[in-house]
């Protein structure tokens, strides 16, 4: 079955830090690939998007991520974060015959200490 | 430039009552979709629409009817709310042609909390 897995519920991160947000996939194909963000009691912002070409893809805010397709993954990346990266990190995906459906992973909350 | 509208915010509900969640976009979006999102499950998907007429289930469609009379409005109905619907519901849009490149991507708005007791 198709699925989006983000292996990690709740991350807490020291301000300063680097950070990784784990995402992987099951599907037949390469899908489309996606990182959003939802800061407290907003919508859902794009930080960054791979449709194919280069694998390491740059986004809005710092943010990067890679695309494995051996390991069917697109973990995001940021080096160093701030406070404001407090939010929670959506990865999804969209099937390349019918790429308008996203299907969402569970989210990862994001804690970012002093 | 207005976007994704949702409407309302906030709302509070008895269990059998029925309402309706509107959600507009001022785009010219074909597609539009209304997504909830409840803790530990991330966002599935309910119902969807390709253009004005023409709607389609998405994940989780039960209890929930949607209409697509014009291009602009996509309102997503609840008949006999139940607790289970307790939940945060976002409506999303975007342009069908070319696919989800360059700034054709999806476009949330920002969220309607609702309450079944």
């Amino acid at each position: 079955a198709q699925s989006v897995t983000q292996p990690d519920i709740h991350i807490t991160v020291s301000e300063g830090a680097s950070l990784e947000l784990r995402c992987n996939y099951s599907y037949g194909a390469t899908p489309y690939l996606f990182w959003y963000v939802q800061s407290p009691g907003q919508g859902l912002q794009l930080l960054l998007k791979y449709f194919s070409g280069d694998t390491l893809v740059q986004g809005i805010k710092g943010f990067e991520a890679e695309f494995k397709r051996s390991q069917s993954s697109f973990n995001l990346r940021k080096p160093s974060v701030h406070w404001s990266d407090a939010a929670e990190y959506f990865c999804a995906v969209g099937l390349r015959s019918n790429d308008y459906k996203l299907s969402f992973g569970a989210g990862t909350t994001v804690t970012v200490r002093a | 430039n207005a976007g994704v509208t949702q409407t309302p915010k906030f709302q509070v509900l008895k269990t059998g009552q029925s309402m309706t969640l509107q959600c507009a976009q001022d785009m010219n979006h074909e597609y539009m979709s209304w997504y909830r999102q409840d803790p530990g499950m991330g966002l599935r998907l309910i119902h969807y629409s390709v253009g004005a007429g023409i709607t389609d289930q998405g994940e989780v469609p039960n209890g929930y009817n949607v209409s697509r009379s014009t291009t602009e409005d996509f309102p997503l109905r609840l008949l006999s709310a139940a607790p289970s619907q307790t939940s945060v519901y976002f409506c999303a849009s975007r342009q069908l042609a070319g696919g989800p490149t360059g700034a054709n991507v999806l476009t949330f708005g920002a969220g309607s909390r609702l309450t079944v007791l």
